[in-house]
């Protein structure tokens, strides 16, 4: 596909369990962000990755959270021991390089998290 | 600490009617701000960007103004349209850093 792709789509999990959350950024795309929309709140930033350097994890709002990415393009953000205030909205977005990084990012349609 | 504030979660406009959408901004150092608009469960899309260096950019029927003394920015919709039914997101960035900081979004509903 032409755009970025995440799955799933919706995750239903128990408070404690792990989560696993894939974002598959545009083809060629050198940074990938993540963040968070919680009820009724802006998009929180989590996470920056561009090209091979070290990401900007200065979003992550606990220890819990945790992202890779391999190879430069698909990008995992993994929650361990989930609590229900991780409930949210996550998006993923992309974009070209560091010199488009102050124009548009391209963001995918999000994986809506539930915690029970 | 909210740094862009977007007051009026919804807004409801007549189809043909300009639609105003407001955004005011705390942090002096931001001199980068976009619009983005968003449907139900698809990601955010980009509609419009202006750099602290003007006071306006149009693009089409969206007009973006800054008052950087206000610090405050604003969007403008002319004519509105139905399919302009959606969240509308502001943010801005410092110093061209890839970190940008959203607002809470506002509602917009084009009345046919």
């Amino acid at each position: 596909g032409a755009g970025v792709s995440q799955s799933p789509s919706n995750k239903v999990t128990e408070k404690g369990k792990d989560v696993e959350l894939r974002c598959d950024p545009i083809s060629g795309h050198t940074a990938l962000y993540w963040y968070r929309q919680s009820l009724g709140q802006g998009l929180e930033f989590l996470i920056y990755f561009q090209g091979n350097s070290a990401p900007d994890k200065s979003g992550l709002p606990s220890d819990r959270f945790s992202a890779e990415r391999t190879g430069g393009s698909v990008s995992t953000l993994t929650i361990q021991r989930t609590q229900q205030e991780d409930s949210a909205v996550y998006l993923c977005a992309s974009s070209p390089s560091v010199g488009w990084s102050r124009n548009e990012q391209f963001f995918g349609p999000g994986t809506r998290l539930t915690v029970l | 600490d909210q740094q862009v504030k977007q007051n009026s979660p919804s807004l409801s406009v007549q189809e043909g009617r300009i639609s105003i959408l407001n955004c005011d901004y705390t942090n002096s150092m931001f001199d980068y701000f976009l619009w983005y608009k968003k449907y139900p469960a698809e990601g955010p899309t980009f509609l419009i960007s202006i750099s602290s260096i003007k006071d306006k950019n149009e693009d089409g029927r969206f007009t973006v103004f800054l008052n950087k003394s206000a610090k405050h920015l604003s969007l403008h919709i002319v004519p509105s349209q139905p399919g302009d039914s959606a969240v509308y997101f502001c943010a801005a960035s410092a110093g061209g850093t890839y970190k940008y900081i959203f607002g809470t979004g506002t509602r917009l509903k084009v009345l046919a």
